[in-house]
């Protein structure tokens, strides 16, 4: 089945500065990416996601870039600020078992 | 917020009991969902259903159990036989299983002493 790894587990940036978390995935057949932020204690909550047809997403601070051939995809987060500070959980999921594979997560924490 | 409900926010039970936790939605959705979340660790799915009166189990559904009798509800009992209960339980929904966007509860955290 769909493993999912995800780096680093933790990530420290200053204020303003920029954050980039990595997963990588293992069924090619895997075609939709969302990535959520979990803020302690609180629900996951999507921020932003990517499909399969996509190399790159963005929303304001925030975006996503997939390579399809290597099997991963990555967030980044620019001009980063202290309520950026939480765990990001990347996903992905695939066609054939339609549920999502989570990796473990990156606790990001932005020092004022 | 969301529109998906789980209560209670904590609950402690004693080793040996079995324990309920509620799930309910009123966004319409087919899809619900039951993970498992520990310190330090991603999500892990227990058991979903993709429609009333069906469900299949996730990747750890050993100790637990659901039904899902009604839309709305999708409860997930924590029984004595499931080894490590103490833990994080989030549920989510979805409108259809192939649909791509899951909504999260706010989670229950149980502690079994």
């Amino acid at each position: 089945g769909e493993n999912v790894e995800q780096h680093p587990s933790t990530l420290s940036v200053q204020e303003g500065d920029s954050a980039v978390i990595k997963c990588t995935y293992s069924d090619s057949a895997s075609n939709y990416f969302p990535w959520y932020k979990q803020e302690l204690g609180k629900r996951p909550q999507l921020i932003i996601d990517i499909r399969s047809n996509v190399g790159e997403k963005k929303d304001q601070r925030i975006a996503v870039t997939l390579n399809k051939t290597a099997k991963h995809f990555s967030l980044h987060i620019t001009e980063t600020q202290p309520e950026d500070s939480a765990v990001y959980f990347c996903a992905s999921r695939d066609n054939y078992g339609q549920n999502f594979v989570f990796g473990p997560g990156t606790r990001l924490s932005v020092l004022p | 917020d969301g529109g998906i409900t789980q209560s209670p926010k904590y609950l402690f039970r004693k080793e040996g009991q079995n324990v309920t936790l509620s799930c309910e939605q009123n966004l319409n959705h087919d899809a619900m969902y039951w993970y498992r979340q520990d310190p330090g660790q991603g999500l892990r799915l227990i058991y979903y259903s993709q429609i009333v009166n069906d469900f299949q189990k996730g990747d750890i559904a050993e100790g637990y159990s659901v039904s899902r009798e009604k839309k709305e509800s999708f409860p997930l009992t924590v029984t004595s036989a499931q080894k490590n209960p103490t833990a994080f339980y989030l549920c989510a929904s979805s409108i259809g299983q192939r649909t791509y966007e899951q909504y999260f509860g706010p989670g229950t955290r149980l502690t079994v002493t």
